[in-house]
């Protein structure tokens, strides 16, 4: 079974700075990788993917992930945060039988 | 517009009583999926379904049931032997291609009254 591991249960970043979001998966065989977004009192919405290809990968709302397969890590980037942007964030992993495994989730929490 | 459906947003459960949680979508998936959610524990989950009459348990199946008698639909009973049901419940589905990501719904949340 995969493990995922987000390191940082909450990262306080003020409006406009860059931030990063850790991201490490147990297993270096073929996955497929998300990061997802959860607002308050809702589901979870799909931010980014990596299928296969470029290791850098663009989503919605200006973030970006980048692949290292050396690593085992998929971490979530935005150059210049919005207040708007906090939330809590989801790493996750899917195998190659349908299952999902989730991070323990990153709260975002955006300073004016 | 496609997508998944949960009701009822919120719900409250008395003491010794079942309770089911819906989750329909029109999005033609196959696979369905149960997580719970606690604060600071992630998603963890509790059955998920690859086809129709067909589901496994997943994590923490204990004190749950569900069905899947049509591929639009997969509800949960949460039942009174689950004896900390107090969760934010998410129902997710996807396609069987490999490369693809789950989608969820809006969640139910669970109390005890």
């Amino acid at each position: 079974a995969q493990s995922v591991t987000q390191l940082d249960s909450q990262v306080p970043v003020f409006e406009e700075a860059p931030v990063e979001l850790r991201c490490n998966y147990s297993s270096s065989v073929s996955v497929y990788l998300f990061w997802y977004v959860q607002y308050p009192n809702q589901g979870l919405q799909l931010l980014l993917k990596y299928l296969s290809g470029s290791t850098l990968v663009k989503g919605i709302n200006g973030f970006e992930a980048e692949f290292n397969k050396s690593q085992t890590s998929f971490h979530l980037r935005k150059p210049s945060v919005h207040i708007s942007d906090t939330a809590e964030y989801f790493c996750a992993v899917k195998d190659n039988f349908n299952k999902f495994y989730f991070g323990s989730g990153t709260k975002l929490n955006v300073k004016p | 517009d496609g997508g998944i459906t949960q009701s009822p947003k919120y719900l409250f459960r008395k003491e010794g009583q079942n309770v089911t949680l819906s989750c329909e979508q029109n999005l033609n998936h196959d696979a369905m999926y149960w997580y719970r959610q606690d604060p600071g524990q992630g998603l963890r989950l509790i059955y998920y379904s690859q086809i129709v009459n067909d589901f496994q348990k997943g994590d923490i199946a204990e004190g749950y049931s569900v069905s899947r008698e049509k591929k639009e639909s997969f509800p949960l009973t949460v039942t009174s032997a689950q004896k900390n049901p107090t969760a934010f419940y998410l129902c997710a589905s996807t396609t069987q291609s490999s490369n693809q990501p789950q989608h969820f719904g809006d969640g139910t949340r669970l109390s005890i009254l």
